[in-house]
């Protein structure tokens, strides 16, 4: 089945910094990759997805991008602020039935003010 | 607006008993999905299911069954609850193409 990696598992970057997130799949086969950010005490809301047939998708403040030769994709934060410290999931899908999700680990992103 | 309820937001049960987590969706959507949240293990399916009646293993199904009598609702059964199912456990229903929508939660606590 499907592995997903994720780096860093805590990261803390000061406000107005940027932040990397790195995710690793294993299967070649996936094709939609969404990003969940969960606030404390909170749900996971998605943030942010990529399909494989884009190779680059932005929504104001983040970024994710998608490398299927080297099957890595990333969530890029700029401009950090306060309200984006919460725990960063990635997550990757084969499609068929159910859509099923395999998750990276999380990272818990702390912004400094 | 998507609503998915789950039955306790907090629940603290003793080795060996039967524990039922209940969750209930008003969105009339085929897919559910049950996880649990480790810290540093992320979020891992247990089962989910596409249809009533229909469900299929996810990564972690040992030590769990679930059931689908009505489509809104979907539990997850603990048939002899251990301490190492000590969790956080999530709802989630399909909403789009692929997009989940979660539930807000059990922290389940096995002593």
């Amino acid at each position: 089945g499907e592995n997903v990696e994720q780096h860093p598992s805590t990261l803390s970057v000061q406000e107005g910094d940027s932040a990397v997130i790195k995710c690793t799949y294993s299967d070649s086969a996936s094709n939609y990759f969404p990003w969940y950010k969960q606030e404390l005490g909170k749900r996971p809301q998605l943030i942010i997805d990529i399909r494989s047939n884009v190779g680059e998708k932005k929504d104001q403040r983040i970024a994710v991008t998608l490398n299927k030769t080297a099957k890595h994709f990333s969530l890029h934060i700029t401009e950090t602020q306060p309200e984006d410290s919460a725990v960063y999931f990635c997550a990757a899908s084969l499609g068929g039935a159910g859509n099923m999700l395999t998750f990276g680990g999380g990272t818990r992103l702390m912004v400094k003010p | 607006d998507v609503k998915v309820t789950q039955s306790s937001r907090y629940l603290v049960k003793r080795t060996g008993e039967k524990v039922f987590l209940e969750c209930v969706q008003d969105m009339d959507h085929e897919n559910m999905f049950w996880y649990r949240q480790d810290p540093g293990l992320g979020l891992r399916l247990i089962y989910f299911s596409y249809d009533v009646k229909m469900k299929e293993k996810g990564d972690i199904p040992e030590g769990y069954s679930v059931s689908r009598e009505k489509k809104e609702r979907f539990s997850l059964i603990l048939e002899s609850a251990s301490t190492n199912q000590t969790s956080m456990y999530l709802c989630a229903t399909k909403i789009l193409s692929y997009e989940q929508y979660f539930g807000p939660g059990t922290r389940l606590t096995v002593t």
